[in-house]
């Protein structure tokens, strides 16, 4: 069965620093991949996605993530974090008319 | 706008009194999703519709019905509700693109239930 792993429950960075925050997927052939994020009562946002092509995908707000199919990993990546970006994170594969979702990480960043 | 509207936004109701969480979406899509969120497990998803008459289960459909019976409407319905089915609830949509899948997915807003 697919299934998509994000092992950090949470993470602390202070504004400015750099944030990867990991994914990897369970899944015989490269599946669609997504990355959303919550912010706290909110509905979740589309940051990027990745079908084909190029591996290194850009997003919104900043954010760009790199697929390594020998990994099997999808991490997500921003090189200075800012006191907004602090929610909840969601890696996402799609495969055979499904979706799967990791548990998600949330970040939390200090001043 | 394009969007996804489900309602109630919030709901509390007792131990088997049957309910319906309504979703609408005026994008023309044709995949629509419910799924649960629960702390530390993420979204689940509960069943899918790949078009009108067309559902399937998801990873967790058990206590859950829906229907589509218009290409946008995909209400959830719970017969007899349980504790265990307290969580917030999302529906989204995404477009089918044939031999391509499917694209991103449009979500609502949310639902928080409760069962008492």
């Amino acid at each position: 069965a697919q299934s998509v792993t994000q092992p950090d429950i949470h993470i602390t960075v202070s504004e400015g620093a750099s944030l990867e925050l990991r994914c990897n997927y369970s899944y015989g052939a490269t599946p669609y991949l997504f990355w959303y994020v919550q912010s706290p009562g909110q509905g979740l946002q589309l940051l990027l996605k990745y079908f084909s092509g190029d591996t290194l995908v850009q997003g919104i707000k900043g954010f760009e993530a790199e697929f390594k199919r020998s990994q099997s990993s999808f991490n997500l990546r921003k090189p200075s974090v800012h006191w907004s970006d602090a929610a909840e994170y969601f890696c996402e594969i799609y495969n055979f008319n499904k979706f799967y979702f990791g548990s998600g990480t949330k970040l939390n960043v200090k001043p | 706008e394009a969007q996804v509207t489900q309602n109630p936004r919030y709901l509390i109701t007792v131990t088997g009194k049957k309910l319906t969480v309504t979703c609408s979406q005026n994008m023309n899509h044709e995949y629509m999703s419910w799924y649960r969120q629960d702390p530390g497990l993420g979204l689940r998803q509960i069943y899918y519709s790949m078009n009108v008459e067309v559902t399937d289960k998801g990873d967790v459909p058990e206590g859950y019905k829906v229907s589509r019976k218009e290409k946008r409407n995909f209400p959830l319905i719970l017969e007899s509700p349980s504790p265990n089915q307290t969580s917030l609830y999302f529906c989204a949509s995404s477009p089918f693109l044939g031999d391509r899948g499917l694209y991103e997915q449009y979500f609502g807003p949310g639902t928080r239930l409760t069962v008492t």
